[in-house]
């Protein structure tokens, strides 16, 4: 079975610009979360989505959104982009109960 | 602040020897527990989980342990191998949300 996949792996944008990140997750897994790795914060949830709905969403600013379309692949978008929003952005996709969750490689993204 | 946190931010080992490396959680209706591994470059990497109603908990090599008396968690690995060299990260579910702690660079020499 593939693992999670994301795209790009490597972006550079700068200050002010937007970005959309991009996940398929794991073959039959209906829930996709997002999670923010920097040096300073560690690991951070962003939003999980379950069958296309946002079921659950972490400390973030409105301009950290997301969705899922109905084949489970999902999307983030970052707008108004800040120096802070250089990170690791990673995806994770599970079945959506109570068990673990998987992690793609993640897009490194770097804001000048 | 963290929910769950690690407590040594470095580990050194020698080839072979065991390597534990420790966790606390704060929130006691936590009910599940993942430990992976991440290396430079890539995503975090399952290694095993727990539930709370077990206080341990074994795969190839490694060893989970679980104290909810005191709230705290353990990832015991046998043998370690330079290839063990990696960050190590607790994390704690939350609903559906993952809380992770800041992590334990594992350092193996040979």
């Amino acid at each position: 079975k593939a693992g999670v996949t994301q795209t790009p792996r490597y972006l550079i944008k700068t200050r002010g610009q937007q970005v959309t990140l991009s996940c398929s997750p794991i073959s039959g897994h209906r829930s996709v979360s997002w999670y923010q790795q920097t040096p300073g914060q560690g690991l951070q949830f962003l939003f999980e989505y379950f069958s296309e709905t946002q079921r659950n969403k972490g400390n973030f600013p409105g301009r950290f959104s997301g969705r899922q379309f109905s084949n489970s692949r999902s999307e983030m978008n970052v707008s108004t982009l800040e120096l802070g929003d250089s990170a690791l952005y990673l995806c994770a996709s599970g079945t959506g109960g109570q068990e673990t969750q998987y992690f793609g490689p993640g897009t490194r993204l770097l804001v000048l | 602040g963290e929910s769950v946190g690690l407590h040594l931010p470095t580990l050194s080992v020698q080839e072979g020897d065991n390597s534990i490396i420790n966790c606390a959680y704060s929130n006691s209706a936590s009910d599940y527990f993942i430990w992976y591994k991440q290396e430079s470059g890539k995503g975090p990497q399952f290694i095993i989980d727990i539930r709370s109603n077990m206080d341990k908990r074994q795969g190839q090599r490694v060893t989970v342990l679980l104290n909810k008396t005191v709230k705290h968690l353990s990832l015991q690995i046998a043998a370690t191998q330079p290839g063990d060299s990696a960050v190590y990260f607790c994390a704690e579910k939350a609903g559906t949300a993952l809380i992770f702690g800041k992590g334990t660079t594992l350092s193996v020499s040979s």
